[in-house]
């Protein structure tokens, strides 16, 4: 059975800082997705990452993927407020049907403070 | 570009009831995928529909059902309600060609509680 494991699971931090959010998991892995979700709201897709070695970065966010290790990280450089949501890492295995499903970790609740 | 679409946003039950919830895709996309999200165990995997065929099932009871029509829009039902099933229940959709990585896609959800 397929795990996935996020840490830190709540994460307070200053304005201006820099952190990282580490997502394990326990077989190996089709992709790799990040996803942002705000309080009362649906999912927002963030990366999608496919294969070792593979750096994305979207402003302040950067999603890395070592698929030797199992692990992929997210990290955020000098935090702003808007960034506070909890944050999300899923795996995605082909069934044996070619279909997908998405095994998702607990979520990291961020909370940026001035 | 309209994102995924999903009916009703909120809803109400009573335990024993049935509830039917829609979700139509991002145009062009063909698989279509449903997560139940509790505070208790998160998101959790449902079922994946393509080309009105359901390719995946999650480790749900026989009480939670779906279907894809051909115009890609999908229904899930869930049968004879229990309290444990008030959820935020959520759709995605993807263009999803295997072997492929595409972007999946959330739409906004649909609340259930169930009383």
């Amino acid at each position: 059975e397929l795990k996935v494991e996020q840490n830190p699971l709540f994460l307070s931090m200053q304005e201006g800082k820099n952190y990282t959010i580490y997502c394990n998991y326990s077989t190996t892995s089709d992709r790799l997705y990040w996803y942002r979700q705000d309080p009362g709201k649906s999912l927002e897709s963030l990366f999608v990452l496919l294969s070792n070695g593979a750096v994305k970065q979207e402003g302040r966010l950067m999603a890395s993927l070592d698929t030797k290790a199992r692990l992929s990280t997210l990290h955020i450089t000098a935090a702003v407020h808007d960034l506070s949501a909890t944050y999300f890492c899923a795996v995605d295995r082909l069934g044996e049907t070619s279909g997908s499903r998405l095994t998702f970790g607990e979520g990291t609740q961020l909370t940026v403070n001035p | 570009k309209a994102g995924v679409t999903q009916t009703p946003r909120y809803l109400i039950k009573t335990r024993g009831q049935q509830v039917t919830l829609s979700c139509s895709p991002i145009s062009g996309h063909r698989s279509v995928s449903w997560y139940q999200q509790t505070p208790g165990q998160g998101l959790q995997f449902l079922f994946e529909y393509f080309s009105e065929t359901q390719r995946n099932k999650g480790n749900f009871p026989g009480r939670f059902s779906g279907r894809q029509f051909s115009n890609s829009r999908s229904e899930m039902n869930v049968s004879t309600l229990e309290l444990g099933d008030s959820a935020l229940y959520l759709c995605a959709s993807s263009p999803r060609t295997v072997g492929v990585g595409n972007t999946i896609y959330f739409g906004e959800g649909s609340w259930l509680t169930v009383v």
